[in-house]
């Protein structure tokens, strides 16, 4: 099994849609939680962080962590043909060697 | 502010060969971080340096090497390229370390032949 598992899509939607990608982990040991957005050759941009269970907001998204499930989503609300990207769930565990590991990323398609 | 720039922006080697590729930071920060990209295995991390410092290293085989020079510039090598080398290699820096938000460079696209 896969530390870190994510649907790699593609997901396709409609302009103004709600939009949920989501990740499930295998490894305890992660402490933080990240969303990041990539666009077609261009590096990968952090959208949300999040270390606790529960919920975080910013604008438009709004990043979950339910850690006794080892599950993170994301939710794009009133999606735009801009939030068409592929979209990568990451991961740090701690201790004397950070480990940073990525989902493979779910290609997102938003039509206008 | 400039961004992370990395050169250069395409490679084509041969198998067998060794590569070098480069990362600038942004301004200020001190760790610098790489990363392989490919469709198959996704982006997996292969190490970061912190103040010239190799500080956290992900699961790739000894032909993977890097450095950070004083001035946080960062080369990471290839040495005896396989086909599978073949990818996108991604730096990102920030300020403190992985746990705090990586900007990424645009990639450099490495082709082996």
């Amino acid at each position: 099994q896969k530390e870190v598992e994510q649907d790699p899509g593609p997901l396709s939607v409609p302009e103004g849609a709600i939009v949920s990608l989501n990740c499930t982990y295998s490894n305890s040991a992660f402490q933080y939680f990240m969303w990041y957005r990539q666009y077609s050759r261009k590096g990968p941009e952090l959208l949300m962080y999040t270390y606790s269970s529960g919920n975080k907001e910013d604008g438009r998204f709004t990043a979950q962590v339910d850690k006794s499930s080892k599950y993170i989503s994301l939710f794009i609300r009133d999606s735009q043909p801009s939030d068409s990207a592929t979209y990568l769930c990451a991961m740090i565990s701690g201790g004397s060697n950070y480990k940073l590991t990525f989902g493979k990323g779910t290609l997102l398609t938003v039509n206008p | 502010k400039a961004g992370v720039t990395q050169t250069p922006r395409y490679l084509i080697k041969t198998r067998g060969q060794q590569v070098t590729l480069s990362c600038s930071p942004i301004s200020g920060h001190r760790s610098v971080s790489w990363y392989q990209q490919t469709p198959g295995q996704g982006l997996q991390f292969l190490f970061e340096y912190f103040s010239e410092t190799q500080r956290n290293k992900g699961n790739f085989p000894g032909r993977f090497s890097g450095r950070q020079f004083s001035n946080s510039r960062s080369e990471m090598n290839v040495s005896t390229l396989e086909l599978g080398d073949s990818a996108l290699y991604l730096c990102a820096s920030s300020w403190g370390g992985l746990s705090n938000e990586q900007f990424f460079g645009p990639g450099t696209r490495l082709t082996v032949l």
